[in-house]
């Protein structure tokens, strides 16, 4: 299948510990923010998404976190699954340009048993 | 799966050649977005298809060309094919510009 991020940051996690992929961005005019996780031979899967006028949100098993201040994005997956080893995706969205989602360099996470 | 289905799923190239890649939407979108995802990067927007008009791109040279049509499947052509064309190229559908964009698995080209 695909290999997709060969030289991407890795984190490694014990199966049932809790991960946290950080994400830094770089255009204050981005209003929407979404992590996206890809598997090896696959296209980008939506995880979770979050706009500008929100500091926090959760969802099952994931909650992502946003600092305008300091431009920082980070997704917390709790108890983390083998089935979440992937590459995991940043992307923004600025007000000016509704169409473009610019992504991130992406983070290789790897659950251990 | 995102109901958005792409073809072919491989395919290979020779430099200056020209390739055609298909989208099919989800039911319901009315927008679709091409992506390229080079090995090891993120996916950089080539352009977006609203309705059948293009309504926003990337920085990508005019020799990168789509089209949308009247049931919103689209293609992306790209003509005198170079070495660093070689690629994985996605699809994402959404109901709007604004909505949450859905890919599809995604269409490797080698060119040689």
């Amino acid at each position: 299948g695909e290999s997709v991020g060969l030289h991407l940051p890795t984190l490694s996690v014990q199966e049932g510990d809790n991960s946290i992929i950080n994400c830094a961005y770089s255009n204050s005019a981005s209003d929407y923010f979404i992590w996206y996780k890809q598997e090896s031979g696959k296209g980008p899967q939506f995880i979770i998404d979050i706009r500008s006028n929100m500091d926090k949100r959760q969802g099952q098993r994931v909650t992502v976190l946003l600092n305008k201040t300091v431009k920082h994005l980070s997704l917390q997956i709790a108890a983390t699954q083998p089935g979440d080893s992937a590459v995991y995706f940043c992307a923004e969205r600025d007000t000016g340009t509704a169409s473009k989602l610019t992504f991130g360099t992406g983070t290789r996470l790897q659950v251990t048993l | 799966e995102t109901g958005v289905t792409q073809s072919p799923t491989h395919l290979i190239k020779t430099r200056g050649q020209q390739v055609t890649l298909r989208c099919s939407s989800q039911s319901g979108h009315n927008t679709v977005s091409w992506y390229q995802q080079a090995l090891g990067q993120g996916p950089q927007f080539i352009f977006q298809y609203y309705r059948e008009e293009e309504n926003g791109r990337g920085n990508f040279p005019p020799r990168f060309s789509g089209l949308q049509f009247p049931n919103y499947s689209s293609e992306l052509n790209v003509n005198a094919l170079e070495l660093d064309d070689s690629a994985l190229y996605l699809c994402a559908s959404s109901l709007d510009g604004w909505h949450e964009q859905y890919f599809g698995p995604g269409t490797r080209l080698t060119v040689t």
